[in-house]
């Protein structure tokens, strides 16, 4: 079975505090994706990366750095941590090349900064 | 520019009934790909279907199917005979396969919430 999983389902931070969430998947796929859920504002890109030590920007990166030193693993890494940055987190992979196959997202990671 | 609009903010339904969620989308792009996935309580989001920009049959699949037109750019989905369990958010998406470095990405729609009673 197909598998992205989340380092973390809920963590609880205090502001300025560096934050790393983590992602695995072992299908082997080149994308990797970060996104945030907010309530009403639905899912919005924050990064993504369709190679190892390869990253690109997306629509929110501002507060935000991400690594890929492997494959596998996609690392989603908040400097100094906001209360705004308080949110849901998703990790998605796929298959590289032009865009035709589908996302396989994890469970998400429920950040809350205080 | 590329964009997904989902007017439908939340959706009550009571078991049995049919429900369509509504989606239209813009791009420029002459090839594109558009999903929908949803999203259960559980929270991880699940693919429903693909459909590519020069295949306008609907699709059905079981309970579900999906209208795509291009006239109107839109691709609608619709619930027969509604089940609790299809209690969820659902999302639009969209794909543009010249999207260069953005190859890849997807552009969400803002989600609609589905609520089915028994």
């Amino acid at each position: 079975d197909v598998k992205v999983t989340q380092s973390s389902r809920y963590l609880v931070k205090r502001t300025g505090e560096k934050v790393f969430l983590e992602c695995v998947q072992d299908m082997d796929h080149e994308n990797m994706f970060w996104y945030r859920q907010d309530p009403g504002l639905g899912l919005r890109l924050i990064y993504f990366s369709y190679d190892v030590k390869m990253k690109e920007k997306g629509d929110i990166p501002e507060g935000y750095s991400v690594s890929r030193e492997k494959k596998e693993r996609f690392s989603l890494i908040l400097e100094s941590a906001s209360t705004n940055q308080t949110s849901m987190y998703l990790c998605a992979s796929s298959f590289g090349g032009a865009n035709t196959g589908e996302l396989f997202f994890g469970e998400g990671s429920r950040l809350t900064v205080l | 520019a590329q964009k997904v609009t989902q007017a439908q903010t939340e959706i009550s339904v009571v078991e049995k009934e049919d429900v369509t969620l509504d989606c239209v989308y813009e791009t420029r792009d002459t090839t594109y790909y558009l999903f929908w996935y949803k999203q259960p309580p559980s929270g991880e989001l699940v693919f429903l279907i693909r459909r590519n920009s020069f295949d306008e049959q609907n699709e059905i699949s079981g309970r579900y199917s999906w209208n795509f037109q291009k006239s109107t750019s839109s691709f609608n989905f619709t619930i027969t005979a509604s089940q609790v369990v299809d209690s969820a958010v659902y999302f639009c998406a969209l794909s543009e396969a010249s999207g260069g470095g953005s190859q890849g990405n997807l552009i969400f729609g803002k989600g609609t919430k589905l609520s089915v009673k028994p």
